[in-house]
């Protein structure tokens, strides 16, 4: 069974660039969801996406936008990258059943300059 | 707002000790609560999932206990050991948003265990 995996590892963009993260899901799970990890807080819920569609979205604003694919692996894209954007990006997966119990990635870090 | 708590935000101890910290949480709509451990470079490892009140789970030297009337729970470490030093993790399913599928962590544990 594959883990959730997610790429690049690291990243260092500068403000007012745009941002594009990869996650792939755990075998056989449906639900992506994606989480940013600011220093010293913990994981903030970004949103969901369930059958291609956003399916939940937390307090984030437009430029903070995803997809989900067929094989249900998810992008995170960013627009408009600020400094304070810096952050570890999380991916979970999950069953749509059991939404709650979710399986993380190790994360992306992004640091905008 | 949901709120989740957790502490002490951070903990050294020597290898060989006990250790224990708190998550807490709201007591209304209680559906679960996660504990996951999270080493560095490392993806945050699920560790338990608690749903009954009084619940307690055990996974080698680690234990969780479950208060969901009063909100808290509890995550005690038995004889630390170096491999133990990672950061632990509390999340609570948001019930009234998603249908749970959006999680409220606390800030986190780090716990750090000398030899």
């Amino acid at each position: 069974e594959t883990g959730v995996t997610q790429s690049p590892t690291h990243l260092i963009k500068t403000r007012g660039q745009q941002v594009t993260l990869r996650c792939s899901s755990q075998s056989g799970h449906n639900t992506v969801s994606w989480y940013q990890q600011a220093l010293g807080q913990g994981p903030q819920f970004i949103f969901q996406y369930y059958r291609e569609e956003e399916n939940g979205r937390g307090n984030f604003p437009p430029r903070f936008s995803g997809l989900q694919f067929p094989n249900y692996s998810s992008e995170l894209n960013v627009n408009a990258l600020e400094l304070d954007d810096s952050a570890l990006y999380l991916c979970a997966s999950s069953l749509r059943d059991r939404v709650h119990e979710q399986y993380f990635g190790p994360g992306t870090r992004l640091t905008v300059t | 707002i949901l709120n989740v708590e957790q502490s002490p935000q951070s903990l050294h101890v020597q290898e060989g000790d006990s250790t224990n910290f708190t998550c807490s949480f709201p007591s209304s709509n209680f559906y679960a609560l996660h504990w996951y451990r999270w080493e560095t470079a490392k993806s945050p490892e699920a560790l338990f999932v608690m749903t009954l009140n009084g619940d307690e789970k055990k996974k080698g030297r680690i234990s969780a206990t479950l208060n969901t009337k009063e909100g808290y729970s509890y995550l005690y470490i038995k004889g630390s050991q170096p491999e133990d030093s990672a950061t632990y993790l509390c999340a609570f399913p948001d019930l009234l948003y998603n249908q749970g599928g959006k999680l409220i962590f606390g800030q986190g544990t780090e716990l750090s265990v000398k030899p």
